[in-house]
């Protein structure tokens, strides 16, 4: 059975930086898998942050290119998320997620993290 | 981006009921179109992916059609535990994009 599992603050100062670290069971990170995070500000919908593969590629919502970075921890079979230049529209609850893709552009979330909030507060 | 639409954006039904959700893309994405349902306080969970193909372990009271630009999830008969919100996705190009959810609540 896959699970992933977020950690990190749940608070982050406004112009700081946010980051979080998934840590995977029951799959390789090195897997034809991409990992990816989804937010979910406070009674609202789902963003899709962006995905990264075991190699290293990464795929960003151009919305937060300019403050993403994603990165693959194989030895921890963790991946991570780091958003600089936080505010208050930041604030959302994160979760990571194992992309399924079966083939071309077929692809999903399953399964998820639990999600943590994390709050953009001084 | 491809704007994913949902409608209703809240719906009342009773147990029993049968309940469609119908979601709309701004273009054409093939059948690249999934369905989760997210309850309160939890993580969205996959029900159909592929348009029509069944998640393993979904009840087959959940269904999923369409291909192009109309899609629907039909539940056939509504169950207390399927009271949530579900939200359309698309996977045909990045970035992934979202419906912006239904809410479906007791009657």
């Amino acid at each position: 059975q896959v699970q992933l599992q977020e950690s990190g603050p749940g608070l982050v100062k406004p112009s700081g930086t946010l980051s979080l670290t998934c840590a995977v069971s029951g799959d390789s990170i090195s897997s034809s898998n991409w990992w990816s995070w989804v937010r979910q500000p406070p009674g609202k919908g789902l963003e899709w942050i962006g995905e990264i593969y075991h190699s290293g590629s990464t795929n960003y919502n151009p919305s937060l290119k300019s403050r993403v970075s994603m990165s693959v921890d194989k030895s921890k079979n963790q991946f991570s998320l780091k958003l600089s230049s936080v505010t208050a529209a930041d604030t959302a609850v994160y979760y990571c997620a194992r992309v399924v893709a079966v083939a071309g552009r077929a692809n999903w979330f399953d399964p998820w993290g639990q999600g943590t909030l994390v709050t953009v507060s001084s | 981006d491809i704007q994913m639409t949902q409608s209703p954006s809240s719906l009342s039904a009773s147990v029993g009921d049968r309940v469609t959700i119908t979601c709309r893309a701004s273009q054409s994405i093939s059948r690249y179109l999934n369905w989760y349902q997210q309850k309160a306080g939890k993580a969205p969970k996959l029900l159909i992916y592929a348009a029509a193909s069944l998640q393993s372990g979904v009840p087959s009271r959940f269904s999923g059609s369409g291909s192009g630009t109309d899609f629907t999830l039909t539940i056939s008969s509504l169950q207390p535990e399927d009271f949530a919100t579900y939200y359309c996705q698309q996977s045909y190009s990045t970035p992934m994009t979202f419906g912006q959810g239904t809410k479906v609540e007791i009657k």
